[in-house]
């Protein structure tokens, strides 16, 4: 099956900078990669997703970028909010299951 | 629409008890799955199914079953609970039988074993 690595685990940013996660995956037949954000209590929300005929996808202060030959996406949050303070997770899709990374607890400081 | 609903939110059992987590969808969704959440482990897949009478085992499936009578509810067994499927499960369902969709998540049910 498919491996999804996701750096770093934790990550602590002063409000209004920006944030970066990042993804690897294994298997190149992996054509969809959403973005999941999770909030204390309750189940991962989609904020952004990318499919592999695209290298790029922006939603506000949200983007996401895609690398398929290297086999890396990226989820990029600028001018970051305390309500951005989340566990985010990747995702990657291959057959008829999601292959998810170990998430990122990003913390925004006002 | 209530999107994806999860019960009950919290369950304590008792070693070798058996128990249903339901799930229900009111999406029309064909696709739905089960994931247990662990600390540091991120989401992994217990069981999934594409369509009514159709169920698959994902990558941690062992001592849970399931069955998809309508294309609505896809509850899971725990037929002797372990301590080690203390856990949060998540059911999530998306549209359609191939994953070029998002999946929509309920908000979970808590399990404790002891």
């Amino acid at each position: 099956g498919e491996n999804v690595e996701q750096h770093p685990s934790t990550l602590s940013v002063q409000e209004g900078d920006s944030a970066v996660i990042k993804c690897t995956y294994s298997d190149s037949a992996s054509n969809y990669f959403p973005w999941y954000k999770q909030e204390l209590g309750k189940g991962p929300q989609l904020i952004i997703d990318i499919r592999s005929n695209v290298g790029e996808k922006k939603d506000q202060r949200i983007a996401v970028t895609l690398n398929k030959t290297a086999k890396h996406f990226s989820l990029h949050i600028t001018e970051t909010q305390p309500e951005d303070s989340a566990v985010y997770f990747c995702a990657g899709s291959l057959g008829n299951q999601f292959y998810f990374g170990t998430g990122t607890s990003l913390t925004v400081i006002p | 629409n209530a999107g994806v609903t999860q019960t009950p939110k919290f369950q304590v059992l008792k070693t070798g008890q058996s128990m249903t987590l339901q799930c229900a969808q009111d999406m029309n969704h064909e696709y739905m799955s089960w994931y247990r959440q662990d600390p540091g482990m991120g989401l992994r897949l217990i069981h999934y199914s594409v369509g009514a009478g159709i169920t698959d085992q994902g990558e941690v499936p062992n001592g849970y079953n399931v069955s998809r009578s309508t294309t609505e509810d896809f509850p899971l067994r725990l037929l002797s609970a372990a301590p080690s499927q203390t856990s949060v499960y998540f059911c999530a369902s998306s549209s359609g039988q191939t994953l070029n969709s998002p999946l929509h998540f309920g908000n979970g049910t808590r399990l404790t074993v002891t």
